[in-house]
C-alpha cells in the first residue's frame, strides 16, 4: 500500500476558489516534505519545502501567498491553491523521506487539479 | 546549484531492441542519483538509485544505470525492451536538506515502443 498517500486525487475547481492537498506520510514521520508540480509533457519543478512546525521554503519564481502550505504535524503537509486560475491547473505531487529506512524517498500518488 | 539534462527528448526503439537513455548532471558533491518512470496520467516509480559503492546500479524490470563521475553521467540501460516500458523516464539528483532529499528532475525522455 502507500507509503506517502495524497488527497484528493483529482480536483476540479471554478475559478477565484481555493483548493486544499493533503500529503501524509503514513508509516514514518517526516519533518520535511517537498511538493513538485508538473505541467502537462513537462518535468517535475519544485515549489516548496514544507517544514514541520515553521514556515515553508519557497523556490524562485513560485507565489507564498498563492501556494499556502502547513505543515501542522510530523505525518501530515498540506498544499493550498488559492484563488485558483486556469493556468494553476497541473499535477501535484508532494514526497517525503524515510530516514529510518536508509533515506528513502516516497512519492505521494500524486494530485490533479484541474481549474474551470 | 545542482542540474540534470537528458538531451533526448524522445527516443523510439524496437521491442526486443536494447536502449540506453542519458542523463548528465551537475552538483558538487557526490550526488545522489536517481531514475524515475512515469506512465501517462499516473506518479513515479522509482526504477533505481545511486547513493555510493558499486557504480553499476541495478533496478527493477530489468533496468541497470551506471555512474560515471569522470563523465558526469548517469546513464540508463535496458538490454531488450518491451512494449510496457513505453513511458516517460525522469532522471533525477538529489539533495539533502534537512535530512531529506530534495530533487532536482532532468527534462525526460518519451520512450516509444515499435512493435
Amino acid at each position: 500500500g502507500a507509503v506517502v498517500s495524497q488527497h484528493p486525487s483529482w480536483v476540479i475547481c471554478k475559478s477565484g476558489t481555493s483548493v486544499k492537498i493533503e500529503c501524509r506520510s503514513l508509516d514514518f514521520q517526516a519533518t520535511t516534505m517537498f511538493w513538485y508540480r508538473q505541467f502537462p509533457k513537462q518535468s517535475l519543478m519544485l515549489m516548496a519545502t514544507s517544514n514541520e512546525g515553521s514556515k515553508a521554503t519557497y523556490e524562485q519564481g513560485v507565489e507564498k501567498d498563492k501556494f499556502l502550505i502547513n505543515h501542522a504535524s510530523l505525518t501530515l503537509s498540506t498544499l493550498t491553491v488559492t484563488s485558483a486560475h486556469p493556468e494553476d491547473s497541473s499535477f501535484y505531487i508532494c514526497s517525503a523521506t524515510n530516514r529510518a529506512a536508509g533515506n528513502t524517498i516516497y512519492f505521494g500518488e500524486g494530485s490533479w487539479l484541474t481549474v474551470v | 546549484a545542482q542540474s540534470v539534462t537528458q538531451p533526448d527528448i524522445h527516443i523510439t526503439v524496437s521491442e526486443g531492441a536494447s536502449l540506453e537513455l542519458r542523463c548528465n548532471y551537475s552538483y558538487g558533491a557526490t550526488p545522489y542519483l536517481f531514475w524515475y518512470v512515469q506512465s501517462p496520467g499516473q506518479g513515479l516509480q522509482l526504477l533505481l538509485k545511486y547513493f555510493s559503492g558499486d557504480t553499476l546500479v541495478q533496478g527493477i524490470k530489468g533496468f541497470e544505470a551506471e555512474f560515471k563521475r569522470s563523465q558526469s553521467s548517469f546513464n540508463l540501460r535496458k538490454p531488450s525492451v518491451h512494449w510496457s516500458d513505453a513511458a516517460e523516464y525522469f532522471c533525477a539528483v538529489g539533495a539533502a536538506i534537512q535530512g531529506a532529499q530534495k530533487l532536482v528532475f532532468g527534462q525526460g525522455t518519451r520512450l516509444t515502443i515499435n512493435p
